[in-house]
């Protein structure tokens, strides 16, 4: 079945930039998104991009997708102790009726 | 503020009450899903309905009875959980089914005593 990995920590400076990275398997995948999850709280959806765009930005947020080696990459610049939250990468497909599959999640912690 | 919401936020039970998790949604969606979130293991769909047809039940025990009213409610029937049930009970809603970014609801962290 469809798969998707990301590395479970990172941790970085304030006003460093921070890159969380993910891998999936699912070559039919339409849809790549990043999830943000502060403590206690549900996810928020943060941005996402369709497979046939290389790359996407929104402010300080910028998703890199390589199709051919289905890797997909969100650089938050300039981090602050806000971020500090786990990231899931996650990728659906139209002919997946519905379903997306979700990473691990990445733990980023911000240090001031 | 995602549009989504829960109720209720927190919850504890016993193994023989009976409770049932809510969800609604305020976007004109036409897809609902709940999804188990435990610690250490990646998010788990169960149940996906969309236009108040459930379409997919991820091989969930019967314990979990869930039920769509409406396009805009979601509701989770709990009864006789197991302490392995405790988790966080995330509730999301789409456009449609397929290849839409998905709304989430704040949670329900349930513990079974």
């Amino acid at each position: 079945g469809e798969d998707v990995e990301q590395s479970l920590f990172l941790s970085v400076r304030e006003g460093d930039s921070s890159v969380i990275n993910c891998t999936y398997t699912d070559s039919s995948s339409t849809y790549l998104y990043w999830y943000k999850q502060e403590p206690g709280a549900g996810l928020q959806l943060l941005t996402y991009i369709f497979s046939n765009m290389d790359m996407k930005q929104d402010q300080r947020l910028t998703v890199l997708l390589n199709k051919k080696d289905k890797h997909l990459s969100l650089r938050i610049a300039d981090t602050q102790t806000g971020d500090s939250a786990i990231y899931f990468c996650a990728e659906s497909a139209n002919t997946n009726a519905g379903k997306s599959t979700f990473g691990d999640g990445t733990t980023l912690t911000v240090k001031p | 503020e995602t549009g989504v919401t829960q109720t209720p936020r927190h919850l504890v039970m016993g193994m023989t009450n009976k409770k049932s998790l809510k969800c609604e949604q305020h976007l004109g969606h036409n897809a609902m899903y709940w999804y188990k979130q435990s610690a250490k293991k990646p998010l788990e769909l169960m149940f996906v309905y969309s236009l108040e047809e459930r379409v997919e039940n991820n091989s969930v025990p019967s314990r979990f009875s869930p039920e769509c009213p409406n396009s805009s409610h979601l509701f989770l029937h709990l009864h006789t959980l197991q302490p392995e049930d405790s988790a966080l009970y995330l509730c999301a809603s789409s456009q449609e089914l397929g290849g839409h970014e998905q709304y989430f609801g704040p949670g329900t962290r349930l513990t079974v005593t």
